[in-house]
């Protein structure tokens, strides 16, 4: 079967870099996506790795192991704002659509 | 109007009520979706559409009843709803449905099955 896992939660402060993790398990893999929901909020893509390494898009980073099955999501300079829920997310056995882990509540403090 | 557009945002029906979800995307894509999410299952995949041809039913109730009559709209039919059918009902649409295209999610409907 197929299946992600992320920590449920996570705290940080202001201005502090923080890691959020993600492990998958799936017979074909096509690439690992990240996506960001605020409370009562549409989710919306952050990122997408297929290939391994880090990919950089201004505070936030997105880094791909395959041979690892694993991924994280680093967020850099918090703030405020960036107090949400991330989800990773990889396609389904069929390929037709993104599956998602349970999410990442990530609260910012001041 | 650009994006992901769904109606109504908020919903109460009964078990025994029949009511639609309706989901606009004005942004071309060929590929659209629901979602349910619940703090049980969070984003739960339900069906996928493709050029309006469904490809995937995700093991989903026949109580729910999708309809995509173009490439634009998407339906979402419900009929004799159980409570713990309560959730968010998020519609997505992409350009297409490759692994590294991204998902464009409207705001959902918020079900309350009474």
């Amino acid at each position: 079967g197929q299946s992600l896992e992320q920590p449920s939660e996570v705290t940080a402060v202001e201005g502090a870099i923080v890691q959020i993790n993600c492990t998958y398990q799936t017979s074909g893999f096509y690439g690992l996506s990240w996506y960001q929901q605020h409370d009562g909020g549409a989710p919306t893509f952050l990122s997408y790795n297929a290939l391994d390494g880090l990919e950089e898009t201004g505070r936030f980073s997105s880094f791909l192991s395959r041979s690892d099955s694993y991924g994280y999501l680093l967020l850099q300079e918090l703030q405020m704002k960036d107090s949400a829920s991330y989800f990773c997310a990889v396609l389904n056995q069929a390929g037709t659509a993104l599956i998602f882990g349970k999410g990442t509540t990530l609260s910012v403090s001041s | 109007e650009t994006g992901v557009t769904q109606t109504p945002r908020h919903l109460v029906m009964g078990m025994t009520n029949k009511k639609s979800l309706k989901c606009e995307q004005h942004l071309g894509h060929n590929a659209m979706y629901w979602y349910k999410q619940s703090a049980k299952k969070p984003l739960e995949l339900m069906f996928v559409y493709s050029l309006e041809e469904r490809v995937e039913n995700n093991s989903v109730p026949s109580r729910f009843s999708p309809e995509c009559p173009n490439s634009s709209h998407l339906f979402l039919h419900l009929h004799t709803l159980q409570p713990e059918d309560s959730a968010l009902y998020l519609c997505a649409s992409s350009q297409d449905r490759r692994g590294g295209s991204p998902l464009h999610f409207g705001n959902g409907t918020r079900l309350t099955v009474t």
